[in-house]
């Protein structure tokens, strides 16, 4: 099982829409989650941090499942310049790693 | 110049050149990163410094070699590479080492090895 595990997309979209990508995990230990976005042929960004209580910032909305060990991002009213791969990252258990996902495409359609 | 910033930005090698990637950060970080993404891959961690210290080498194969001469500067040191090896190199920063902090991506250096 990957450590790290995304649906690769692409996710097609309209303006407007509402989207929601999962991720799972599979180290119980891990303790910090995070969503970074990548646009093409740029570097990783952090979108947002990941909290046990879940947390929103604009249209963006992050949970956390640890029973399940599944993360989420919501993304509501999608944007055009919303276009891009959306990584999921998790810390590597007692290391100081950090382990990446391969990525979720999404496309936002005019 | 603010952030990360790498150089080249893009990179064409035989197999039997030497080059090196070089980093650097101006954020006034303790941790220091290099990466490689390949497609369709995840990124994949090759070395963590921290105050110039190594502190992680992910079972990188030899013929990459870096090196931290500062807080701010990393370098990666490159020879004979496979076409394997033909990939975005990503350097990064963050406040200190761990799980804990946000990182900084360079830019990149695509690396085409034939």
């Amino acid at each position: 099982r990957k450590e790290v595990e995304q649906d690769p997309g692409p996710f097609n979209v309209p303006e407007g829409a509402t989207v929601a990508f999962n991720c799972t995990y599979s180290n119980s230990a891990s303790q910090s989650f995070f969503w970074y976005r990548q646009d093409c042929r740029k570097e990783p960004k952090l979108l947002m941090s990941v909290y046990s209580s879940g947390n929103e910032d604009g249209r963006f909305t992050a949970q956390l499942n640890r029973a399940s060990q599944y993360i989420s991002l919501l993304i509501r009213d999608s944007k055009l310049s919303d276009s891009a791969t959306y990584l999921c990252v998790v810390n590597g258990g007692a290391t100081n790693k950090l382990i990446f996902g391969t990525g979720t495409l999404l496309a936002v359609q005019p | 110049e603010t952030g990360v910033t790498q150089t080249p930005r893009h990179l064409v090698m035989g197999m039997t050149n030497k080059k090196s990637l070089k980093c650097e950060q101006h954020l006034g970080h303790n941790a220091m990163y290099w990466y490689k993404q390949s497609a369709k891959k995840p990124l994949e961690l090759m070395f963590v410094y921290s105050l110039e210290e190594r502190v992680e080498n992910n079972s990188v194969p030899s013929r990459f070699s870096p090196e931290c001469p500062n807080s701010s500067h990393l370098f990666l040191h490159l020879h004979t590479l496979q076409p394997e090896d033909s990939a975005l190199y990503l350097c990064a920063s963050s406040q200190e080492p761990g799980f804990l902090y946000e990182q900084y991506f360079g830019p990149g250096t695509r690396l085409t090895v034939t």
